[in-house]
């Protein structure tokens, strides 16, 4: 069965403070890994995609990494701008209607 | 350009009372999803549309049903609300086919919906 766990739940932090937010994965036949930006009240937003292990994507003060068996996202001196929930989702080789999974996410809050 | 957009955004039903969930997308794409977002849990995936036409249940379809009777819009229906359904509900769509960097869902803002 396909599953994404993200950790942690919920994570302050101080403008600047650097840090890591994680998603473990396991899925048969990963055809890609989603990462979403979800600001309250409103949809998830996309941000990457990545398809294999090795991969990095960035954008902006955010950066993507991708292994066998789960991948990162590495916010760089964030600032409170940067505060919302990151989801993450995979979609696997049986999603033949591209099928997501998602993860519960990680709330993130940064602090001037 | 609006993308995906769900009416209404925010509803409050009485237990048994029936209501329907618009969502119109207006990037011409082929497949398209409801899902209920609760706390602490990832979005779940109710019903989706491959095509006009066409329905599929997700992974928690029961007490919902759903019609794609144009391309553009995909509507969710609540037949006899119970309090279970208080959820956050959003509609997605995406491309179908190749390449798959292509296959992205993409979200409506979401309905609140309480059942009392």
């Amino acid at each position: 069965e396909d599953q994404v766990t993200q950790s942690p739940e919920a994570l302050r932090l101080q403008e600047g403070e650097s840090s890591s937010l994680n998603c473990s994965y396991t899925v048969s036949g990963l055809r890609g890994l989603f990462w979403y930006r979800q600001d309250p009240g409103k949809g998830p937003e996309f941000l990457f995609t990545l398809y294999s292990a090795g991969e990095e994507k960035e954008k902006e003060r955010l950066k993507a990494t991708l292994t066998k068996k789960e991948s990162f996202l590495h916010i760089t001196a964030p600032k409170p701008e940067d505060s919302a929930t990151y989801l993450c989702a995979v979609r696997g080789v049986s999603g033949g209607y591209n099928k997501l999974i998602f993860g519960a996410g990680t709330r993130l809050a940064v602090h001037p | 350009n609006a993308g995906v957009t769900q009416t209404p955004k925010f509803r409050v039903l009485k237990t048994g009372q029936s209501m329907t969930l618009l969502c119109a997308q207006d990037m011409n794409h082929e497949y398209m999803y409801w899902y209920r977002q609760d706390p602490g849990m990832g979005l779940r995936l109710i019903h989706y549309s491959v095509g006009e036409g066409t329905t599929a249940k997700g992974e928690v379809p029961d007490g919902y049903n759903v019609s794609r009777l144009k391309k553009q819009n995909f509507l969710l229906g609540l037949e006899s609300a119970a309090p279970s359904q208080t959820s956050v509900y959003f509609c997605a769509s995406s491309y179908s086919g190749q390449p798959l960097a292509k296959n992205i869902q993409y979200f409506g803002a979401g309905t609140r919906l309480s059942v009392l």
